[in-house]
């Protein structure tokens, strides 16, 4: 079985300031990591992934995220919050294995991130 | 990315009677497209998987004769909701995915049943 915690509901940051959104995740194989945005009343947007390879991933709006194996994490950062960044956000894990959950992904509960000006 | 199309964006239906939902890959041949239901503030809920030309696979209590979906080709897939119940309605989004892992997801269909 593979799962996703999203440990924090909600994230409040200034703008200008680092922001961080948690996952962890439980996989049985490799796993392919995602995140997706979802932006009030639009559909989710990919965001970035991990693959293989380096484990720091950059993705779009300045975006990046940290692979780390041993922690089985994959954190969200920015190093500079946008106001229009507020969003909520999901991880999600896929194993890379074949199987009865070849391609499909498991996605957190998601994390309302809100910059204030 | 990729452009996923979804229609309708807005359905309501009357309990009983069946609606159709169609899901579009419009610039790039999806060999794997999903269903979700998202609840109000929740995450979503993996309802089926289809690959094209194949029959989908539903997950554990999604009923599918209830959920009929259909995946005709690399760029199509449609979900009726069959005898629709005020139960069912939801806010259902389909997503598609080629070989790059990653999924583009439609922007969502409302649906209510009266």
């Amino acid at each position: 079985a593979q799962s996703v915690a999203q440990p924090e509901d909600q994230v409040n940051v200034a703008e200008g300031n680092p922001l961080t959104v948690k996952c962890t995740y439980s996989v049985s194989g490799n796993p392919y990591l995602f995140w997706y945005v979802q932006y009030p009343n639009r559909g989710l947007q990919f965001l970035l992934k991990y693959i293989t390879g380096d484990n720091l991933v950059k993705g779009s709006y300045g975006f990046e995220a940290e692979f780390n194996k041993s922690q089985t994490s994959f954190h969200l950062k920015k190093p500079s919050a946008l106001v229009s960044d507020s969003a909520l956000y999901f991880c999600a894990v896929s194993d890379s294995g074949g199987g009865l959950n070849a391609g499909k992904s498991t996605f957190g509960d998601g994390t309302t991130l809100t910059v204030k000006p | 990315g990729a452009v996923v199309s979804q229609h309708p964006s807005r359905v309501i239906c009357k309990s009983g009677t069946s609606v159709k939902i169609e899901c579009r890959s419009l610039d790039f041949q999806a060999t794997t497209m999903f269903w979700y239901r998202q609840f109000p503030k929740q995450s979503l809920m993996l309802m089926a998987t289809s690959n094209e030309g194949s029959k989908a696979t539903y997950e554990q209590g999604v009923e599918k004769d209830k959920f009929l979906i259909n995946h005709a080709s690399l760029t199509l897939s449609t979900l009726t909701v069959t005898s629709a119940h005020p139960e069912d309605s939801s806010f259902y989004i389909c997503s598609a995915s080629g070989n790059t892992y990653e999924q583009y997801f439609g922007p969502g269909t409302r649906l209510t049943v009266t």
